[in-house]
């Protein structure tokens, strides 16, 4: 089955600085990549995904860049805020969004005032 | 739109008892549903896939006896945890889709504390 390594599993930035985010998936055959925040206790939250025919794609300071031939993806969060602390999941999904995830093992982001 | 609900939110319960966890579509019909467990620090791992009307299908590991499964319904699906032990602790997440071309939208999660 699908395996998704998620590094770094800390990541402590200044406010204002930009943070970055890697995931390496094994089954050529995944084609959708979400990326998912979660605060303590709470629901993960898609916040970018990207599909395996596009390399890259932006949602404000967000951004995600996906090479196909490597079999890996970035998060990129430029402008780091306070309220961007949180831990981050990229997930893998074969055929579909819809179809089941397998998630890396996450990033805990600490943004520093 | 797109909202999903988990009832309880938490729930404390002695070893050997069965808890029932239910997830809701509330504003749309979800084909399939998907549960999925995190232990403290970890990573969601995927526990089994619903579809309504079938059989759930379990991940390479998960017990289907120990957790029942049932979508009944295109807006509910549950999870029943049988004869619970302290080790079953954690907490349990759903997701719901309207299709194979949908995103995934998670539910709130419901804590399970076995004493």
């Amino acid at each position: 089955g699908e395996n998704v390594e998620q590094h770094p599993s800390t990541l402590s930035v200044q406010e204002g600085d930009s943070a970055v985010i890697k995931c390496t998936y094994s089954d050529s055959a995944s084609n959708y990549f979400p990326w998912y925040k979660q605060e303590l206790g709470k629901r993960p939250q898609l916040i970018i995904d990207i599909r395996s025919n596009v390399g890259e794609k932006k949602d404000q300071r967000i951004a995600v860049t996906l090479n196909k031939t490597a079999k890996h993806f970035s998060l990129h969060i430029t402008e780091t805020q306070p309220e961007d602390s949180a831990v981050y999941f990229c997930a893998a999904s074969m055929g579909a969004a819809g179809n089941k995830l397998t998630f890396g093992g996450g990033t805990r982001v600490l943004v520093k005032p | 739109g797109a909202v999903v609900s988990q009832h309880p939110s938490w729930v404390i319960c002695k070893s050997g008892t069965s808890v029932k966890i239910e997830c809701r579509s509330l504003d749309f019909q979800a084909t399939t549903m998907f549960w999925y467990r995190q232990f403290p620090k970890q990573s969601l791992m995927l526990m089994a896939t619903s579809n309504e009307g079938s059989k759930a299908t379990y991940e390479q590991g998960v017990e289907k006896d120990k957790f029942l499964i049932n979508h009944a319904s295109l807006t509910l699906s549950t999870l029943t945890v049988t004869s619970a032990h302290p080790e079953d602790s954690s907490f349990y997440i759903c997701s719901a889709t309207r299709g194979s071309t949908d995103t995934q939208y998670f539910g709130p999660g419901t804590r399970l504390t076995v004493l």
